[in-house]
């Protein structure tokens, strides 16, 4: 089946940097969507995006799909110490690896 | 809305014995969903259910593992014999509608479980 890629694993920010995290695949993709888990929680859903170059906001979260649909970001703007989790993305029921954020206070 | 109820939260068992995980889903929701977490393998999807009927069990691990949901409202996932490669984080999720047409999943508090 279809699989996405999150790579690195792990990145680590100064709070008030910005950070850019990326969800790849080798194949169009029908739409994404992405969640956070933050420490000792369980995964929470945050977005879905379905259409070629799609781009949605939280606040200073930033989503894009892809123009081709075989790729998506994740941008936050000016990180907080609330953003440390794990983001991932999902394609259906397949979810990627994550990558885990923490933020130097 | 009380959302997706797991229990129980943390389950220590020995090597060989029976482990049952319990879910509730939240009420409407047709789809139901077991995910096992490890740091080794990330999320995997063992199993799921629409309508209480097993859909997609691909993902089970081996012929130890079992779940049901004999009604809409409750599903169990059972681990018999248990063995400590079995140690992980489990979650139930649910969702509204297919999730393969981008219906998002509600996930439990899951349960941590470890096989000594």
């Amino acid at each position: 089946g279809q699989q996405v890629m999150q790579i690195p694993q792990y990145q680590h920010v100064q709070e008030g940097e910005d950070f850019t995290t990326y969800c790849n695949s080798s194949t169009t993709l029908s739409n994404i969507q992405w969640y956070k888990q933050r420490p000792g929680g369980h995964p929470v859903f945050l977005i879905q995006l379905v259409k070629s170059g799609e781009v949605k906001k939280q606040k200073r979260l930033t989503f894009q799909f892809g123009e081709a649909k075989k790729n998506s970001s994740l941008h936050i703007t000016a990180t907080q110490t609330t953003d440390v989790g794990t983001y991932f993305c999902a394609l259906k029921l397949t979810f990627g690896k994550g990558i885990t954020l923490s933020v130097r206070p | 809305d009380a959302g997706v109820i797991q229990s129980p939260r943390h389950e220590v068992t020995e090597m060989g014995q029976e482990v049952t995980l319990r879910c509730k889903p939240i009420s409407g929701h047709d789809y139901l969903f077991w995910y096992r977490q490890t740091m080794m393998r990330g999320l995997e999807l063992l199993i799921y259910f629409n309508n209480n009927v097993p859909i997609d069990d691909s993902g089970m691990p081996e012929d130890r593992f079992s779940a049901k949901m004999p009604n809409a409202s409750f599903s169990t996932l059972k681990i018999q014999p248990s063995e400590p490669r079995d140690s992980a984080v489990y979650f139930c999720a649910s969702s509204l509608r297919d999730p393969t047409r981008a219906s998002p999943l509600h996930f439990g508090n899951g349960t941590r479980l470890t096989v000594t």
